[in-house]
């Protein structure tokens, strides 16, 4: 089945600089990659997705990269802000089933 | 438009007892899903579906059946409960032919005593 890897699993920086999560999946029959958010004690909410045929997108401050040679595809969250301290979890789909990562506890410091 | 609406938001059972944690949603998606989550474990997939009738085991099935007979309802029953799968538990679900990514549900706290 598929695999998915998530770096770093903690990550902190200053308010204000660039953050960036990398995730790596195994199987070549994902095409769909989206990204979530979960604050604490809250649901998972989508921010940004890309899919397999597109190798970069970009939603203001947030854009996703995709490596499909490579099997890996970035979050890169620029400006931060502390609202944008969260976990964040990334995901390989195929049709019907996403496979999660373990997440990055992201923290903006003001 | 309630989104996903999940049932119970709690609930604490004892070792042995059965139940069932239902999930609804009534924005006509095709696929549904249940995820347990951990800490330090990210979401794992029990079950899911692609269609009314349609389901399907995902990484963790063990102790746990689902059933599809609707396209808006995907209801997960716990067989018999452990303390192992004292876990939080969400529904999602998502459209099959467009972008979107899963709606989540709130989310069902369960512990197993």
């Amino acid at each position: 089945g598929e695999n998915v890897e998530q770096h770093p699993s903690t990550l902190s920086v200053q308010e204000g600089d660039s953050a960036v999560i990398k995730c790596t999946y195994s199987d070549s029959a994902s095409n769909y990659f989206p990204w979530y958010k979960q604050e604490l004690g809250k649901r998972p909410q989508l921010i940004i997705d890309i899919r397999s045929n597109v190798g970069e997108k970009k939603d203001q401050r947030i854009a996703v990269t995709l490596n499909k040679t490579a099997k890996h595809f970035s979050l890169h969250i620029t400006e931060t802000q502390p609202e944008d301290s969260a976990v964040y979890f990334c995901a390989a789909s195929y049709p019907g089933k996403s496979t999660f990562g373990d997440g990055t506890t992201l923290t903006v410091k003001p | 438009n309630a989104g996903v609406t999940q049932t119970p938001k709690f609930q604490v059972l004892k070792t042995g007892q059965s139940m069932t944690l239902q999930c609804a949603q009534d924005m006509n998606h095709e696929y549904m899903s249940w995820y347990r989550q951990d800490p330090g474990m990210g979401l794992r997939l029990i079950h899911y579906s692609v269609g009314a009738g349609i389901t399907d085991q995902g990484e963790v099935p063990n102790g746990y059946n689902v059933s599809r007979s609707t396209t808006e309802d995907f209801p997960l029953r716990l067989l018999s409960a452990a303390p192992s799968q004292t876990s939080v538990y969400f529904c999602a679900s998502s459209y099959s032919d467009r972008e979107g990514g899963y709606t989540f549900g709130s989310g069902t706290r369960l512990t197993v005593v």
